[in-house]
């Protein structure tokens, strides 16, 4: 158990639909980390925030967004699904930001668009 | 952006043996990490790198951060049954004015034990 907790763990919904997926990082993360796992990509980074405020941005579609709350957990929105946004979504969480701090994974939501 | 080229794709080996993959990158990376996911579950780290050329062990895990920075190595030695599973390299990236980007990841190697 890495600490980091993900809900919920598995998604169905349809396409044109917004769905919200929440992350809790390890106690004292002050960094989350958002990736999609897919067949065909892989795990791809999203977008990171660091203490509230985002610091890093990837492949992330303009249909996405994410926050991070005073308490430090973080929402993923994901909004107009389409078929091709079924994957896995994980959420990390690291001490601090820099390549030197170590990420933990958690568990995982499952999304399907159908 | 940048790729990870990871190989084998798939090893097929017999419980006992040595387990050896890598992956290359075109440009440098400022850490080099290995992952490992079992099926229904999160990447779960199992060495990080920080300085090229640096070799590190985890139990029966050794990995190494390549002195270009481009490669990092993973071997396990006398493979066991729970050492099935799908291996990740990672790479990171410094980002000007401070912070990093995010992971950068291989395709993965599926690990099969044969019995």
């Amino acid at each position: 158990d890495s600490g980091v907790t993900q809900t919920p763990k598995h998604l169905i919904t349809a396409t044109g639909q917004r769905v919200t997926l929440r992350c809790s990082p390890r106690s004292g993360d002050l960094s989350v980390y958002w990736y999609q796992q897919s067949l065909d990509q892989g795990l791809q980074f999203l977008i990171q925030y660091y203490n509230g405020e985002e610091r890093a941005k990837g492949n992330i579609l303009e249909r996405f967004s994410a926050q991070q709350f005073p308490d430090l957990h973080s929402e993923l929105n994901l909004s107009s699904l389409e078929l091709g946004d079924s994957a896995l979504y994980f959420c990390a969480s690291s001490v601090g930001t820099g390549v030197y701090y170590e990420q933990y994974f958690g568990p995982g939501t499952r999304l399907t668009v159908t | 952006g940048q790729q990870l080229n990871q190989s084998p794709q798939s090893m097929f080996i017999q419980e006992g043996e040595d387990v050896s993959m890598n992956c290359t990158s075109s440009s440098i990376f400022n850490t080099w990490l290995w992952y490992k996911q079992e099926p229904g579950e999160g990447p779960v780290l199992l060495i990080a790198l920080y300085k090229a050329g640096e070799l590190t062990s985890n139990g029966r895990l050794t990995a190494q951060f390549g002195i270009t920075r481009k490669d990092s190595f993973l071997n396990i030695s006398a493979s066991i049954p729970s050492d099935v599973g799908i291996y990740f390299c990672a790479g990171q990236l410094r980002k000007s004015g401070g912070g990093a980007d995010g992971l950068t990841f291989g395709k993965g190697t599926h690990l099969i034990i044969q019995p």
